[in-house]
């Protein structure tokens, strides 16, 4: 069974600055999608960004890449020039191949950022 | 573009009562759809997906059960709810060649 780690319950960043959110997977399937959502308090799930797993680049979209380390089984978030609208809570998850590509979610990250 | 629905916002209901949560996308044609709970403080646990009309995955065994009467609506149900039935609830579609799910806004739900 397919298993997402993130160890990190609560970040702190200061405004302008990078921060690394962690996160880890298991799972024996080589055809497997990676993704970050994002949660603020208002409870609405966006996605950030998705990284397949024959990908073979890192993927970006504007100030999230997505740092992408397959032996590692590791698909941490950076987040650049962090901004105060991006405290949020923060999700890791993963799909594995098939048609419903159901989505198993990690524990979450708590991102504050610091004026 | 593609929108989601959910309804009632937000919901106080006593034990043993009745729910029914509702989900319906616009703008998209047979969607996967999901639904996931959230306890406070917690990550999102799958419940029930469908892949189509009718076509119903349970996750997780429990007193919920799911339906897809239309291709863009899915019901969430329960026949006597309990305490520990109190959540978030989040609906998700996404399409079939594509990987990203879009969810929701979402209804939180306390059991009384």
């Amino acid at each position: 069974a397919q298993k997402i780690t993130q160890t990190q319950p609560g970040m702190f960043v200061q405004e302008k600055e990078a921060v690394t959110l962690d996160c880890t997977y298991d799972t024996s399937d080589p055809s497997y999608g990676l993704f970050w959502y994002k949660q603020p308090s208002s409870g609405e799930m966006i996605f950030l960004i998705y990284q397949g797993s024959y990908d073979q680049q890192n993927a970006t979209e504007g100030r999230y890449s997505l740092n992408f380390q397959k032996a590692r089984k590791s698909a941490n978030l950076v987040i650049s020039a962090s901004q105060l609208g991006d405290s949020a809570m923060y999700f890791c998850a993963m799909s594995l191949s098939g048609s419903a590509r159901q989505l198993t979610f990690g524990s979450g990250t708590q991102l504050t950022v610091l004026p | 573009s593609q929108t989601i629905h959910q309804w009632p916002a937000t919901l106080v209901q006593p034990v043993g009562s009745p729910l029914s949560l509702e989900c319906t996308v616009e703008g998209t044609s047979n969607p996967n759809l999901y639904w996931y709970r959230q306890a406070a403080g917690r990550g999102l646990q799958l419940l029930f997906y469908s892949v189509g009309i009718g076509q119903i995955s349970s996750e997780v065994p429990q007193n919920l059960s799911a339906s897809r009467p239309q291709d863009r609506q899915f019901i969430l149900s329960s026949k006597k709810l309990l305490l520990s039935d109190s959540g978030f609830y989040l609906c998700a579609w996404s399409e079939g060649l594509y990987n990203e799910q879009f969810f929701g806004p979402g209804t939180r739900l306390t059991v009384l």
